[in-house]
């Protein structure tokens, strides 16, 4: 199972919104809904943000949204602040119940 | 409130095994699958594993297959993770984290567990 496709960097000034994409197959992403997302910074264990696609989990600020079409699912940061400068995995399920991880996208306040 | 606490961090030679433990507490720990996800210095999130609320049911990525074992204790509210035949490139930190119901969100995540093969 390979890792699922996301863009290395994506940065976008406090404020703004910006698109992070995760490229799968029609073996994950294109026929599950089970899709996840995970923020994490420097040293410490990842953190759930989206779940199901479009799910939040409770307690995740609103500012963070997914959607998904076909092969491709997407995490959508707006009103971008400081805070959110981390590294991005999106992750789904595979078949069964195997998952595969994305690749990691570093988001960058400038 | 949720906690999964991982065993420290562990040195090992290459050919060797390690066993990491990830004890649950501040939940039903009988009712939730828990997952286990590695991370290489400076890579990425790497999906190794599941293991089912009752320990009865298992399943890994193909890359592990045959090196790892999954188990669970209910008594003691832990579950364990086993590496076998360790080679250099297995040298990570290992996160244990738990699935919120048949969402495929891993919504707690242990503190990782350091695992370094080195001869």
């Amino acid at each position: 199972q390979s890792a699922l496709t996301q863009p290395a960097s994506v940065s976008g000034s406090p404020g703004q919104s910006i698109t992070i994409s995760c490229t799968g197959t029609s073996s994950d992403i294109g026929s599950h809904n089970l899709v996840s997302w995970y923020q994490q910074h420097p040293g410490k264990a990842p953190k759930l943000v989206i779940y199901e696609v479009t799910k939040w989990p409770s307690g995740v600020s609103n500012r963070f949204s997914g959607s998904k079409s076909g092969n491709t699912a997407s995490l959508t940061i707006s009103g971008l602040q400081a805070e959110d400068e981390a590294d991005y995995f999106c992750c789904s399920n595979a078949g069964g119940s195997t998952y595969v991880f994305g690749t990691g996208t570093e988001v960058s306040v400038l | 409130q949720v906690q999964l606490a991982q065993s420290g961090a562990e040195v090992k030679k290459p050919g060797a095994s390690v066993k990491v433990a990830c004890k649950a507490s501040g939940y039903s720990f009988s009712a939730y699958y828990v997952h286990w996800v590695r991370q290489a210095p400076g890579q990425g999130l790497e999906w190794m594993g599941i293991i089912s609320p009752g320990g009865d049911y298992t399943a890994s990525a193909q890359k592990f297959q045959g090196r790892l074992t999954l188990t669970r204790d209910t008594s003691a509210t832990t579950v364990y993770m086993e590496l076998s035949s360790l080679r250099y490139e297995d040298t990570a930190v290992y996160y244990c984290a738990r699935e919120s119901p048949g969402s495929g969100g891993l919504d707690d995540w242990g503190q990782g567990t350091l695992v370094a093969v080195s001869s």
